[in-house]
């Protein structure tokens, strides 16, 4: 799987946007890649995740660049309950569940009051 | 809809001693991946069992061994605890044959783990 760079932390304020981006220079024309985020002590969060195309969920949504090699989460309007951890994660689109998610260390983002 | 649940949510091992986590995934999953998480480090794969057999495994000694039961739940077992091996231990479940592009794993809240 492609290896992934995210800044180690970032800030936001409530209310605001948060755009947390990813680097996935190395990624292949058959890898998804995936956000998941985790709130101290807690399990990891599925967010989104996207192939080519910018998607869109009630949590988040995923804009990958036309070449694929970055891509940025967006929170619309972050909550003091967004502060966690978030990983990008690149895998091969392999059949069936056979796969395993390489997590990195995340981005911390702190939303402010 | 019940998620992944996993128990116990913490345990307290000596060095030496033997330690068993159980999983059961969320309804309609057929499929358990274990992770480990040190402090401040994200999580790293041990192994995945589908069909009751280990489908894939990362770079775990042979100290950690898991099973896979007839409902889909597992058990991790790890065995000669060390005091490295204090971790949050988390499980996942997904659906085998889901179509590409739809497979997701959900996570549990996890074991955290303390070897003394």
């Amino acid at each position: 799987d492609a290896k992934t760079t995210q800044p180690p932390s970032m800030d936001c304020a409530e209310g605001r946007a948060a755009n947390l981006p990813c680097n996935h220079s190395t990624i292949s024309g058959n890898e998804y890649v995936y956000w998941y985020r985790q709130i101290h002590s807690q399990g990891p969060q599925y967010i989104i995740h996207g192939l080519k195309n910018n998607e869109t969920n009630e949590m988040a949504s995923l804009i990958i660049t036309e070449d694929r090699k970055s891509s940025t989460l967006i929170l619309p309007h972050a909550t003091l309950r967004d502060t966690a951890v978030y990983y990008c994660i690149v895998r091969v689109a392999s059949g069936g569940s056979n796969y395993k998610l390489t997590f990195g260390k995340g981005t911390l983002l702190t939303v402010n009051p | 809809d019940a998620g992944v649940t996993q128990s116990p949510t913490h345990l307290i091992k000596t060095r030496g001693q033997q330690v068993t986590l159980r999983c059961s995934p969320k309804s309609g999953h057929d499929t358990v991946s274990w992770y480990q998480q040190a402090l401040g480090q994200g999580p790293q794969f041990i192994f995945q069992y589908y069909e009751e057999e280990e489908r894939q495994r990362g770079n775990f000694p042979d100290r950690f061994s898991g099973h896979q039961f007839p409902n889909y739940s597992s058990e991790l077992n790890v065995n000669a605890l060390l005091l490295g091996d204090s971790a949050l231990y988390l499980c996942a479940s997904s659906l085998f044959l889901r179509p590409v592009g739809k497979n997701i794993q959900y996570f549990g809240a996890g074991t955290r783990l303390s070897v003394l």
